[in-house]
Formats: structure tokens, C-alpha cells, sequence
């Protein structure tokens, strides 16, 4: 499709255990974002990229998190030795170039991670 | 910081409907403004965005006006329908945050009766 993307839409880990989300978002697009929806926070940013490069990692909750995307194309968010508290739904976006004036972000439909 | 705050929902209204979802904003700058939804099971959608003062962002019936002197960007629409059943997010991007992530207010769940 040409939305997009990401994998898988449901995780369920134990604690302690690492996991990788995968992101692949619309074709063409320069910027990626990556987002946590949780009931207590409502929508937190956690990083940005531009190209491969992460220009700006401020939302990134703790030294667990850590997010890569080659090619300027998929992006994969890392989280190790999870927590409870990681439980959320991670939702990744795009936009066609660097976030401008105006530049809507698309989003994907998100991973849902439980953290038993 | 930049912030955005909405009203408290849920919103409860029967079809047919006026609706009103306040959002204020805090930003130096000017800020894009924005207004995305959630529909049940669905992801994010951008509904409509302004991008500067006295701007009118329209989209599916649904309207929003950038007011720079108010600092708002309340969402409106003269009929709603059981399918606008959602929840709905007041966004910015740039100012002195910088276009590099939207804020988000903490949404509105609208609940739309037959």
C-alpha cells in the first residue's frame, strides 16, 4: 500500500526481554518520526529522523530506547530490558521533506507492545 | 515550551449536531497548527491544518480558524454524524519548538447519537 507501515501491530514481551518495532514509511518521504501513545501521557514524541540521521532525539525516554533507519528508508525502535511501563502503542509517521511550515506528518497504524 | 491543550472530552452529541472542540496554544513563533483524528481501530489522520494567522483549515465538513490574537484553533462543524464518532487531536509544529515534531493536546473523544 502506499501508506505507512509497521511491524508487528501487536507484541506481547516479558519483562526484561529486548524488542525491535519496524517502521516503513511512505515512499519518497525524507523525515520519520517516531511516537508513544499511552493512556497516561497521551502522544509523546520520541525522535526524528532526516535521511539516516536523528537530528533530534529529546523525546527519548531513557537510555533503553534507541531507534536506526538505513537506506533512508525503514526505521527500527529498540527497546531494551523493557518495562512495564513501556507498555503503549508506538506509532511511527513521515513527511515528504524536512518538517516545514505547514508539512503534515502520515501516520502508521502503530504497534501495540504489552509488557507482562 | 510549546504546548497545546484541548477541551476535556468525552463530547456526547446527537447527529445533526453543532460541534465545538476548543484548543488553545502556548508557542513564540508562528506555529502550524493542525488537527488530527482517530477513528476507532484506525490510525492518525490529518483532518485539516493552517499555517499562519487568520487562516481557515476546512476538510469533510469540519472547520478551523488560526486566531493568533486568541492563540486557538477550535475545531467546528454545523452537523455531525454517527460516523465523525472519534477522537480528535489539536497539533503544532515549528516556533520555538522547531518543525522537527508536532505537540500534541490530549484529545477529545467525540461520541456522535443516532
Amino acid at each position: 500500500g502506499a501508506g505507512v507501515s509497521q511491524s508487528p501491530s501487536n507484541k506481547v514481551t516479558e519483562k526484561g526481554k529486548d524488542v525491535e518495532l519496524r517502521c516503513d514509511p511512505i515512499s519518497g518521504h525524507t523525515a520519520l518520526y517516531w511516537y508513544r501513545q499511552s493512556l497516561g501521557q497521551g502522544l509523546e514524541f520520541l525522535i526524528y529522523f532526516q535521511g539516516n540521521s536523528a537530528p533530534d532525539k529529546s523525546g527519548l525516554p531513557s537510555d533503553r530506547f534507541s531507534a536506526e533507519r538505513t537506506g533512508g528508508s525503514v526505521s527500527t525502535l529498540t527497546i531494551q530490558r523493557t518495562q512495564q511501563e513501556d507498555s503503549a502503542v508506538y506509532l511511527c509517521a513521515s513527511s515528504l521533506k524536512t518538517a516545514g511550515a505547514g508539512t503534515p506528518a502520515f501516520f502508521g497504524p502503530g504497534t501495540r507492545l504489552t509488557v507482562l | 515550551g510549546n504546548s497545546v491543550t484541548q477541551m476535556e472530552g468525552p463530547v456526547t452529541l446527537s447527529e445533526e449536531a453543532f460541534l465545538t472542540i476548543n484548543c488553545t496554544y502556548t508557542a513564540t513563533g508562528y506555529p502550524s497548527l493542525f488537527w488530527y483524528v482517530q477513528y476507532p481501530g484506525e490510525g492518525l489522520q490529518l483532518l485539516l491544518k493552517a499555517t499562519k494567522a487568520d487562516d481557515k483549515g476546512s476538510n469533510k465538513g469540519f472547520e478551523a480558524t488560526y486566531r493568533k490574537e486568541t492563540t486557538s484553533f477550535h475545531l467546528e462543524k454545523g452537523s455531525v454524524q454517527v460516523s465523525d464518532s472519534a477522537v480528535y487531536f489539536c497539533a503544532l509544529s515549528g516556533g520555538s519548538g522547531g518543525y522537527n515534531k508536532l505537540i500534541f493536546g490530549a484529545g477529545t473523544r467525540l461520541a456522535v447519537h443516532p
